[in-house]
């Protein structure tokens, strides 16, 4: 079975400082493909990043950043100098191998405070 | 090319009756996944078509729900005897053949239905 755990229901930070989401998931496919997207208030889902397994190198995105670890089965997410408008719910993803069904985790609310 | 759409954005209804959905995918985009999400969780997977086939069912999806997707374009969620329990958002993404063997997601803005 897949399955997607994002324990951090909310959180919440003040502008400018660094915050890190988790994410943590479980499949027994040697071949699978890891996802975060952006949910904002406006509601419709964006994607932010694909990672597929073999590559486990960091990516960096201007202010965004992941951090893919295989050995603890984590893809966790850092934002730095948080903006207001980072404000959302971001959801991470898995899709293993016969790849359609993407497995959502329930997502982490974060809140900006200006 | 506008993205994902879908119609209507709300719908409320009672109890019982028949709702419809429609998508309408990126032109170029052959998958198209239908997806239904409640509060405070994330969208869980219904179907999934690549052009006209419907390919993928999750058991989610009991024999009240039907998708289609006529001649690979559009597609359709049908609800029939609405349930309190229906009452969800539901998703259409759409995504290309992508060489990479993954899926990028295009999300609609969702159908908001509630069923009194």
């Amino acid at each position: 079975a897949q399955k997607v755990t994002q324990a951090q229901t909310e959180i919440s930070v003040v502008e400018k400082e660094d915050v890190t989401l988790d994410c943590v998931y479980e499949t027994r496919d040697t071949t699978y493909y890891l996802f975060w997207y952006k949910q904002p208030p406006s509601g419709e889902l964006v994607f932010l990043i694909r990672r597929n397994s073999f590559d486990e190198q960091n990516e960096i995105s201007g202010r965004y950043s992941w951090n893919f670890q295989k050995s603890t089965s984590s893809f966790n997410f850092t934002i730095t100098a948080s903006q207001v408008v980072d404000s959302a719910v971001y959801f991470c993803a898995l899709e293993g191998t016969g790849g359609f069904k993407t497995i959502f985790g329930a997502g982490t609310r974060l809140f900006v405070k200006a | 090319d506008t993205g994902v759409s879908q119609d209507p954005r709300h719908k409320i209804t009672k109890r019982g009756q028949n709702v419809t959905f429609r998508c309408d995918p990126i032109s170029e985009h052959n998958r198209l996944y239908w997806y239904r999400q409640t509060l405070g969780q994330g969208p869980e997977f219904l179907t999934y078509f690549q052009n006209e086939a419907q390919l993928e069912k999750s058991r989610l999806l009991s024999d009240r729900f039907s998708a289609e997707r006529p001649k690979g374009s559009f597609s359709t969620l049908e609800i029939q005897r609405t349930e309190q329990g229906d009452s969800a958002m539901y998703l259409c993404a759409s995504s290309p053949l992508d060489g990479l063997g993954a899926n990028v997601l295009t999300f609609g803005a969702g159908s908001r239905l509630t069923v009194l």
